[in-house]
């Protein structure tokens, strides 16, 4: 039972360089998001999808692209990564429910910028 | 003010105690409401929906007030294994949908 799964898990960059994080998810959700969490902090919004199709900027937008490449698939880019992007990334998706909307995170990466 | 606040902690208690958790919301229109659990270095796992009767699982026991716009946790007989941070989750419509996490409230359980 997979959930969401996103890669790399842990990724050392130099300064300038760009990556791209993957992450996809097989619980035919609607909703995916990219957060990120700096050490003793709480979770922050970078980007996110509610459909297939659409991204909208959260929080912390800056310095980040998102591509929703399908229902399954988000990706997280950083075209020129600086030491203030060091951090830990998690990718979720969601279903609003009966419940509410409840959100199921991926495992994390961990990037270092040096 | 914070959309979500939460007591930061850390709060220490030695195993069997009973410990409570409290978390504040701003926005009255605020919809749905849920605890997580994260580990150390680990991702926010989902532990309860917190429903407007209250609800129990457990030794967990999550409480709604809407007229005060808080949400509470109560652990009781605290076990090693629940040493954590655990963050409060509102659902909320605010131009358009919401979900806010609060920073989270870390728990040390001692032998």
């Amino acid at each position: 039972n997979a959930g969401v799964t996103q890669t790399p898990k842990f990724q050392v960059l130099k300064t300038g360089q760009s990556m791209t994080l993957q992450c996809a998810q097989d619980m035919n959700h609607n909703s995916m998001y990219w957060y990120r969490q700096d050490p003793g902090m709480g979770l922050r919004l970078i980007y996110y999808s509610a459909s297939e199709g659409t991204t909208d900027k959260g929080e912390v937008p800056n310095g980040y692209n998102v591509s929703r490449l399908n229902k399954r698939e988000f990706s997280l880019r950083l075209e020129s990564a600086a030491p203030s992007q060091t951090s830990v990334y998690f990718c979720a998706s969601s279903e609003y429910g009966t419940t509410g909307n409840t959100i199921y995170f991926g495992e994390g990466s961990w990037l270092t910028v040096v | 003010r914070k959309e979500v606040e939460q007591d930061p902690g850390p709060f220490n208690v030695p195993e069997g105690a009973t410990v409570a958790f409290n978390c504040t919301y701003s926005n009255s229109a605020s919809q749905s409401f849920f605890w997580y659990r994260q580990d150390c270095r680990k991702e926010p796992k989902l532990l309860m929906s917190v429903y407007s009767s209250g609800n129990e699982d457990g030794r967990f026991t999550a409480q709604l007030n809407r007229a005060s716009q808080y949400i509470s946790l109560l652990i009781r007989d605290s076990k090693l294994s629940d040493s954590a941070t655990y963050l409060c989750v509102v659902n909320m419509i605010t131009g358009g949908f919401k979900t806010i996490f609060g920073a989270g409230t870390r728990l040390f359980v001692k032998a």
